[in-house]
């Protein structure tokens, strides 16, 4: 059985650029979470969606934001990139609601 | 407000010495107690899911254990890849959102 996926692995941008992530989640699972792991910190919640809508966020502000799709992939994108958006973002997946998260392998962003 | 604290930050054994990492919590109804194993470059891997006090879970040299203030990981006879970040988050009954400790870096030498 296929794991979560994400793409790219890494990613390169400048300050004030917009960047969108893919993911796509374990055959079956329905919701789809990202987290945030910049270098020192640990994992920070960023959105959860399910069928389709955004079920709760982080506090993170308006520029980060989502959406996912009706094959439960999802998209996450940042606006007006800033240096402190440099960080491992991860995307988790579970069946439903409250059960167990699996992660993919995240995506590398440098923002200079 | 919800948090978990790991410790240590880091701990070095030697191959065959066992320990034990830390994971203290406090959570408004904890729902569920959430471990897994971070290797660097890479998304966490599950390990367990502890959901009411007293309760264990085993794995190979792993053995997770929860109160209702912390959880235990058990780490027996460790080898050189049980190197990796152990990770710690709980989940409240309210939401979905894991709340995650910043982790234990275990290196093992031989």
């Amino acid at each position: 059985e296929a794991g979560v996926t994400q793409s790219p692995t890494h990613l390169i941008k400048t300050r004030g650029q917009q960047v969108t992530l893919r993911c796509s989640p374990i055959s079956g699972h329905t919701s789809v979470y990202w987290y945030q792991q910049a270098l020192g910190l640990g994992l920070q919640f960023l959105l959860w969606y399910d069928e389709g809508e955004e079920r709760n966020r982080g506090n993170f502000p308006p520029r980060f934001s989502g959406r996912q799709f009706p094959n439960y992939s999802s998209e996450l994108n940042v606006n007006a990139l800033e240096l402190e958006d440099s960080a491992l973002y991860l995307c988790a997946s579970s069946l439903g609601f409250q059960e167990t998260q699996y992660f993919g392998p995240g995506t590398r962003l440098l923002v200079l | 407000e919800d948090q978990v604290t790991q410790s240590p930050e880091a701990l070095r054994l030697q191959e065959g010495e066992s320990s034990s990492l830390n994971c203290s919590y406090t959570v408004s109804g904890l729902r569920g107690l959430f471990w897994y194993r971070q290797d660097p470059g890479k998304g966490p891997e599950f390990l367990f899911t502890l959901y009411s006090a007293g309760e264990e879970k085993e794995k190979e040299r792993l053995k997770a254990t929860l109160t209702k203030k912390e959880s235990f990981l058990h780490i027996t006879a460790p080898k050189p890849e049980d190197s990796a970040t152990y990770l710690c988050a709980v989940q409240a009954r309210s939401t979905d959102k894991l709340i995650f400790g910043t982790g234990t870096r275990l290196q093992v030498f031989p």
